[in-house]
Order: C-alpha cells, then sequence, then structure tokens
C-alpha cells in the first residue's frame, strides 16, 4: 500500500520555468490538497479538491495551478516559477476534510534560482 | 489574518516528563481539530484528534484538550521520550469548510 507518493523528490528551476509536481493516492480518498512548508510559517494551503473535476483556492493560490482529473491523481503546476516559491511541497489525501486525519506525501523540496 | 496559532516556536522537556503543546483558533466556526506530527524530511503523520463536542481525548501518552470558551487547544505527552522530538503542528476544520488550516508549528526537544 503505497500511500501518498510526490514525484519528483527534488528538482532546481530557474526562474520563469513551468513544472508540474506529480501526487497520487491510492486509498480511493475523495479530498487531497496541497500545502507549502516555508520556515516559521508552518503548512499553507495551496489549492484542494473534493473529488474529480472539483477544484477549490486555498490560502496562498496565486502562482499555481491544479486539476483534478482522477481521484488517484492531483498534480500542481507553476506556469512560471519564481524566486518566492521556492519551498517544501506537500501533497496530503483524506476520506474527507471533517475532521479526518490527512495522509501526506514525504514532499518535493523545489528550488527556484 | 493567522486563523490557528501556536505561539512557540520551541519547547525543551526532560525526558520522562510531560511535555505540553498549545495551541489556539481564533474562527469559532472549527469543529474539528487534529495534531500532527513531522520528523525532517518527512510528511506530517497524524498524531490524535478531537471535535467539538468533546473536550477530552486520549490516546496512550498523547491526550488532547480542548476549551472551547478560550478557543484553546493543547496536547499532553506524558511521558515524554526521545522519540517524540519533532515539530508537531495543531490543524483545525469545519464541517461547513473544506479548507484544512495548519499552524506554524512547536518545535518538541525531549533532553536526555
Amino acid at each position: 500500500n503505497a500511500g501518498v507518493t510526490q514525484t519528483p523528490k527534488f528538482q532546481v528551476l530557474k526562474t520563469g520555468q513551468s513544472m508540474t509536481l506529480q501526487c497520487a493516492q491510492d486509498m480511493n480518498h475523495e479530498y487531497m490538497s496541497w500545502y507549502r512548508q516555508d520556515p516559521g510559517m508552518g503548512l499553507r494551503l495551496i489549492h484542494y479538491s473534493v473529488g474529480a473535476g472539483i477544484t477549490d483556492q486555498g490560502e496562498v493560490p496565486n502562482g499555481y495551478n491544479v486539476s483534478r482529473s482522477t481521484t488517484e491523481d492531483f498534480p500542481l503546476r507553476l506556469l512560471s516559477a519564481a524566486p518566492s516559491q521556492t519551498s517544501v511541497y506537500f501533497c496530503a489525501s483524506s476520506y474527507s476534510p471533517g475532521g479526518q486525519p490527512q495522509h501526506f506525501g514525504d514532499g518535493t523540496r523545489l528550488s527556484i534560482l | 489574518d493567522q486563523q490557528v496559532k501556536q505561539n512557540s516556536p520551541s519547547l525543551s522537556v526532560q525526558e520522562g516528563r510531560i511535555s505540553i503543546l498549545n495551541c489556539d483558533y481564533t474562527n469559532s466556526m472549527f469543529d474539528y481539530f487534529l495534531w500532527y506530527k513531522k520528523y525532517p524530511a518527512e510528511g506530517p503523520t497524524f498524531l490524535i484528534s478531537i471535535s467539538s463536542i468533546k473536550d477530552k481525548n486520549e490516546d496512550g501518552r498523547f491526550t488532547v484538550f480542548l476549551n472551547k470558551s478560550a478557543k484553546h487547544l493543547s496536547l499532553h505527552i506524558v511521558p515524554s521520550q526521545p522519540g517524540d522530538s519533532a515539530v508537531y503542528f495543531c490543524a483545525a476544520s469545519g464541517r461547513r469548510d473544506d479548507k484544512i488550516i495548519f499552524g506554524k508549528g512547536t518545535r518538541l526537544h525531549i533532553l536526555p
């Protein structure tokens, strides 16, 4: 049982480049979300999805796009990377957002030069 | 505007003693509160939760207390063990909102 799988684990980009962070879960969870973790800032919600075809913005959505074409996958796209997007990104999933424990991936460490 | 606040960035506790981590929230619509533990280079893992209809939930060495009138919750770990050294995040969500909001975290050091 793989749980939540994030790829890649590490990535270095140049300013202006685009990239997609992959997230897949094999637990048939309806709810998926993306967070970024920055020093002293905790985990901040970027985008989330309550099911296939449905996405919504979190606390810090600017500069990121998401889509949810299947239950399993929830990719996060950076269309034009900026140094302010240097961070560690975590994907999470659960059956529902209400009180259900979130299962997190191991993160993608992204550096924008 | 921070809806979930963990005001202590770090905490050091002697092994075997009690660790108490605190969390305050501002949104009275929150119905569920969860604690997560995070080791370096890993994703957070769920520890314990409590719903707003309870004021205490216990699981082994971990107990979470909720004071709704003060909008405050705390995580008690007793006795503290070396493996408890990690960053602890408090998180909150509501029945009518699909967003899960996290605090900034508290780094717990268990001293030998």
